[in-house]
């Protein structure tokens, strides 16, 4: 199983709403990324959880509160979003600690559109 | 100098012609450099990597030549087909949470 696995694949959510984007691997990875992406631009790292502790967090707003609850999930909690939050949430994960260099394989990714 | 430069924007090419996209940076640290390709919908997947000791790595049409002194890497798609059109991302990094991303190249194979 090579597999990262996003759920859901899309979403639209109010301002006031309070939602959850989850991903899972089986890959036995120890490090996973949550990144941002919009249209025609490359990802934006938001978060990296390495041995399933949060071990970087790229100045991401409180609005966006990440949570690993073991080695093979983890959840991206949403609250209170703006309309300039919508965009492609990338989960990703990678066999070694997010210091090491290596492959990173992504999930399809959650298009999540605030209204 | 943690920027990693993309060209061209937009790519049209021939069926059956060469594809070939170039990077730039500036940090001499960087020891890993990966090229990710991009479908509509879906997430980024690793195409092929190389680190700075090797000039040229193939993995059949795709190949990748690393220039160290000139600080820069390009992608080259040989006999490229429908099915390669996507958009490509160059990368460069020291660690995984230190990956630089080019802009991105579009790239449209024209049957």
């Amino acid at each position: 199983d090579t597999e990262v696995t996003q759920t859901p694949k899309h979403l639209v959510m109010g301002m006031t709403n309070k939602k959850s984007l989850k991903c899972e691997q089986h890959m036995g990875h120890r490090a996973m990324y949550w990144y941002k992406q919009k249209a025609k631009k490359p990802p934006e790292l938001m978060f990296v959880y390495s041995y399933e502790k949060l071990s970087i967090n790229e100045s991401v707003p409180s609005r966006f509160s990440p949570e690993c609850p073991n080695s093979s999930l983890l959840n991206l909690h949403l609250h209170a979003l703006q309309p300039e939050d919508s965009a492609l949430y990338l989960c990703a994960s990678s066999l070694g600690g997010f210091t090491n260099t290596g492959e990173l394989f992504f999930g399809e990714g959650s298009r999540l559109t605030v209204l | 100098q943690q920027q990693v430069k993309q060209s061209p924007q937009s790519l049209i090419v021939q069926k059956g012609g060469i594809s070939i996209i170039n990077c730039a940076y500036e940090n001499t640290a960087f020891d890993y450099f990966p090229w990710y390709q991009q479908f509509p919908g879906k997430g980024p997947a690793l195409l092929i990597a190389i680190r700075p000791d090797v000039s040229e790595k193939k993995e059949g049409r795709f190949t990748i030549s690393f220039n160290k002194s000139a600080k820069q890497f390009s992608l080259h798609i040989m006999d490229s087909q429908p099915g390669d059109s996507a958009t490509y991302f160059c990368a460069a990094s020291i660690s995984n949470y230190q990956l630089i991303w080019g802009a991105g190249t579009k790239l449209i194979i024209k049957p």
